[in-house]
């Protein structure tokens, strides 16, 4: 059964600093990885989709990688601002044997506050 | 451009009174279509997905039941709400294909079972 785990599960940062969000998964079979963001009481946003085939996606200030062998991801922000604060949410693709049916497993994300 | 739709955003109900969550997706055509709860302190969990009209996949069991009426509309019904029902539920679509896909959330209704 796949487990998505999402480390840590808060994090407080000074604006302008870089971090890295961890999220590790049990089963390597997965289809691809996607990062989000969720606002308090909003839905999510997708941030970032890594196919399996893919090591890293790009967009703006934030770098996702992915190494599927070990079963990790990382999200990456630069130069963080207030704005950034949100939880952040890994999810990886789940299929139904030979097909991929969209379903994602989430981790329980990592709630990240940039502090002025 | 293509947008979802979820209604209503908050909902207080009592326990055992019925309850029926609607989505929309508008600027697409047979999508796939999924239900989530994402429960106090608990990560996001898969209720039940639809690839077509009347094709309904549950993920776990419980006290919910889902439905597909239309090609662009996603129901989420219980008969009798319990406690356990409480949370919030997110809608969701998936756009694009086997290389290149995305899931798009609709905002999210907010229920509180009393």
């Amino acid at each position: 059964k796949q487990e998505v785990t999402q480390i840590p599960a808060a994090l407080s940062v000074p604006e302008g600093e870089n971090l890295v969000l961890n999220c590790s998964f049990t089963d390597s079979a997965i289809y691809n990885l996607q990062w989000f963001r969720q606002d308090p009481g909003k839905g999510l946003t997708s941030l970032l989709l890594i196919q399996s085939s893919q090591r890293e996606q790009t967009s703006g200030r934030l770098n996702a990688s992915l190494d599927k062998s070990s079963g990790r991801s990382t999200l990456y922000i630069a130069a963080s601002q207030p704005g950034d604060s949100a939880t952040y949410l890994c999810a990886v693709s789940a299929g139904d044997g030979s097909s991929n049916t969209g379903k994602l497993i989430f981790g329980q994300g990592t709630t990240l506050q940039v502090k002025p | 451009s293509q947008t979802i739709h979820q209604w209503p955003a908050t909902l207080v109900q009592p326990v055992g009174s019925p309850l029926s969550l609607e989505c929309t997706v508008e600027g697409t055509s047979n999508p796939n279509l999924y239900w989530y709860r994402q429960a106090a302190g608990r990560g996001l969990q898969l209720l039940f997905y639809s690839v077509g009209i009347g094709q309904i996949s549950s993920e776990v069991p419980q006290n919910l039941s889902a439905s597909r009426p239309q090609d662009r509309q996603f129901i989420l019904s219980s008969k009798k709400l319990l406690l356990s029902d409480s949370g919030f539920y997110l809608c969701a679509w998936r756009w694009g294909g086997a290389t290149n896909e995305k899931l798009f959330f609709g905002s999210g209704t907010q229920l509180s079972v009393l």
